[in-house]
């Protein structure tokens, strides 16, 4: 069965720092798998899609996530945090094409 | 170009009570999915919805049943309600089904059980 798990349930950076949210999934085919970002009292927004095609994948907003799958991760990084991208997000994982699993969240806040 | 739309925003049933959930999709889309999304927690899938027909269901009992209409739009039923059904349910819409589909999600309907 698919599962994701994302490590730390809420990450503090500050301003201008690298943001890195952490995204372990388990498949027992190779998965797509995916980052969505929740802003509060707003549906969810794809920001990034893995689909078995180039590993490291860019969406939007300046966010890239590397799929590595030795070790089962999907990482998600920005290289300069602002102040906008306070927000939850999440790591979710698709094994049949249909039916989509998502991690628990990680809330990031984002420090002046 | 209307993104994903639902209705109600808001709502506030009792126990026992039924409640029926709308969604329109992205123009252009035809699949639906509903998500249930507990305080806190990420989305929970419940069902999909292709031509009508649902193609896939989650791990959620007979009390949750969905519908889909000829122009694509779908409703979220849910029978004798729990406590434990206050959630934010969200609903997405793709084209054709497929994962490799961007689906796109609605502002969701916050339904409150008392």
């Amino acid at each position: 069965a698919q599962s994701v798990t994302q490590l730390g349930s809420h990450v503090s950076v500050s301003e201008g720092a690298l943001v890195l949210l952490r995204c372990n999934y388990s498949s027992s085919v190779p998965p797509y798998l995916f980052w969505y970002v929740q802003y509060p009292n707003q549906g969810l927004q794809l920001l990034l899609k893995y689909t078995s095609a180039a590993t490291l994948v860019k969406g939007i907003n300046g966010f890239e996530a590397e799929f590595k799958k030795s070790e089962t991760s999907f990482h998600l990084t920005k290289p300069s945090a602002h102040m906008s991208d306070a927000a939850e997000y999440f790591c979710a994982v698709s094994e049949s094409g249909q039916n989509f699993v998502f991690g628990p969240g990680t809330r990031l806040s984002v420090l002046p | 170009d209307a993104g994903v739309t639902q209705s109600p925003t808001h709502l506030i049933k009792t126990r026992g009570q039924q409640v029926t959930l709308r969604c329109s999709p992205k123009s252009g889309h035809d699949t639906v999915s509903w998500y249930q999304q507990a305080l806190g927690q990420g989305p929970q899938f419940i069902f999909q919805y292709y031509e009508e027909e649902e193609r896939q269901r989650g791990n959620f009992p007979d009390r949750f049943s969905g519908h889909q209409f000829p122009n694509y739009s779908s409703e979220l039923n849910v029978n004798a309600l729990l406590l434990g059904d206050s959630a934010l349910y969200l609903c997405a819409s793709s084209h054709g089904g497929a994962v490799q589909e961007t689906q796109y999600f609605g502002p969701g309907t916050r339904l409150l059980v008392l």
